[in-house]
């Protein structure tokens, strides 16, 4: 099965900083990749489809790119509700499986 | 707006089986291209999606829980359920039901189809007692 793996599993930064985290698949997955921002205690909350698509409403801070194998999900000036667990997702094959997460904290 | 709402059981006993539904409002639960899935989360863990389901009753579960897996759906009453069978501890965590739309695209042309979690419910919190 295809396995997700993000990078940096943890990252500390500053409101304002730019930020870009990782999403590695084990093979290709085309732009089957979406992006998730969850805060602490909550649901989930999708930023990005297809790698590149911003979602209805998310702010244009969130920017995603790649294919194939390798994503990432820019945050060009964080804000303070962007301090959360961000998750990447693939939908290429039968398992949709996730990456283990990335924590961005408050250095 | 659309919401989703989980509902069921918050404790259940190891070897017995899981029911939840997921009610959903503010819009139809009908549509060429609506799916809907269930993800759960144990507590301080990561994502794993269990499955989705299509108002026609089609549905694609994961592979890893494919055996123990069960959804179904209720279009007169705009829910969709889960059932997962042989409950062990490891079955215990925070349990999401969420809209999954499909969308298409054409890539190095070739056609893709993808799907994308767009509203998800608050989650409902299922233990496993021994």
């Amino acid at each position: 099965d295809i396995q997700m793996t993000q990078s940096p599993s943890s990252l500390s930064a500053s409101v304002g900083d730019r930020v870009t985290i990782t999403c590695r698949a084990s093979q290709s997955i085309s732009s089957n990749l979406n992006w998730y921002r969850q805060k602490l205690g909550q649901a989930p909350h999708l930023l990005i489809y297809t790698a590149f698509t911003l979602q209805s409403g998310v702010p244009s801070r969130f920017n995603g790119s790649g294919s194939g194998t390798d994503f990432s999900l820019t945050i060009s000036s964080l804000q303070p509700e962007d301090f959360a667990t961000y998750f990447c997702q693939q939908t290429y094959t039968a398992s949709n499986s996730f990456g283990q997460g990335t924590k961005l904290q408050i250095k | 707006q659309v919401q989703l709402q989980e509902s069921g059981p918050g404790l259940v006993k190891a070897s017995q089986t899981l029911s939840l539904t997921c009610t959903v409002s503010g819009g139809s639960i009908s549509g060429d291209d609506l799916f809907w899935s269930w993800i759960r989360q144990p507590a301080g863990k990561g994502l794993e999606w269990l499955g989705r389901i299509h108002s026609s009753g089609r549905t694609r579960y994961s592979p890893s829980l494919k055996s123990r897996v069960t959804m179904s759906v209720d279009t007169s009453k705009n829910q969709f359920s889960l059932r997962l069978t042989s409950v062990t501890a490891a079955d215990t965590a925070v349990y999401y039901c969420a809209r999954d739309p499909r969308a298409s695209y054409y890539g190095s042309g070739n056609y893709y189809e993808t799907y994308y979690m767009d509203v998800w419910g608050k989650g409902t919190t299922v233990s496993v007692s021994s």
